[in-house]
């Protein structure tokens, strides 16, 4: 069946400027996540989202970044008024939840963002 | 807080032999969850394993083998007889365990492994 997509695939911006990245999770997968991946930091959560709970975003390194998924599926992630320090590969992944442990994760390819 | 450390940054081997891959966790969690995930040169991260932490067991899936100690606090991976493509960045990666809920992973910080042929 179809992974978990995620696009643009690369995307350059300049400093300043808003971005939003898109991840189409696993069709049935209730969990979505976010991370960044970047020379400096590695892998790093950035927010997820389970169901209709309230997302967990205690990963998200300031307030120019936000996220949200619409109708449980779809989610985007927003990075508003982008540094050069924003320029990594965002990483989303979605899994089963529920029962009494965490599902594996599946990772999309994600999306390299370049601030110039 | 929970913490993974991959202390071998970069492992370089010749085909066939045999490499293992070192992960030693942070966690004040009784129960939790370690996970391997494999990242090729295409950039998408596969899964590999996934072990709770009532289970000490080794496990071997073909030329795979995880070796999870508790007392050590450590989960490595060992590939036997490599190949050309096990080329790759290896990540070990813990989760608490929360009934119900999903949870995030903690990443170490990878190990890039080389075969060469």
């Amino acid at each position: 069946g179809a992974g978990v997509s995620q696009s643009p695939s690369n995307k350059v911006t300049e400093k300043g400027k808003d971005v939003e990245l898109r991840c189409d999770p696993i069709s049935g997968h209730t969990a979505l996540y976010w991370y960044r991946q970047s020379l400096g930091q590695g892998l790093e959560f950035l927010i997820y989202f389970q169901g209709n709970s309230a997302p967990d975003k205690s990963g998200l390194p300031s307030d120019r970044f936000s996220a949200e998924r619409t109708g449980g599926s779809v989610s985007t992630l927003t990075i508003q008024r982008t540094q050069q320090e924003d320029s990594a590969v965002y990483l989303c992944a979605s899994s089963l939840a529920g029962g009494g442990a965490p599902y594996e994760q599946y990772f999309g390819p994600g999306t390299r963002l370049t601030v110039t | 807080a929970q913490k993974v450390t991959q202390a071998q940054t970069e492992i370089s081997v010749v085909e066939k032999e045999d490499v293992t891959l070192d992960c030693v966790y942070e966690t004040r969690d009784t129960t939790y969850y370690l996970f391997w995930y494999k990242q090729p040169p295409s950039g998408e991260l596969v899964f590999l394993i996934r072990r709770n932490s009532f289970d000490e067991q080794n496990e071997i899936s073909g030329r795979y083998s995880w070796n999870f100690q508790k007392s050590t606090s450590s989960f490595n991976f060992t590939i036997t007889a490599s190949q050309v493509v096990d080329s790759a960045v290896y990540f070990c990666a813990l989760s608490e365990a929360l009934r119900g809920s999903a949870r995030q992973l903690t990443f170490g910080s990878g190990t890039q492994l080389t075969v060469l042929p």
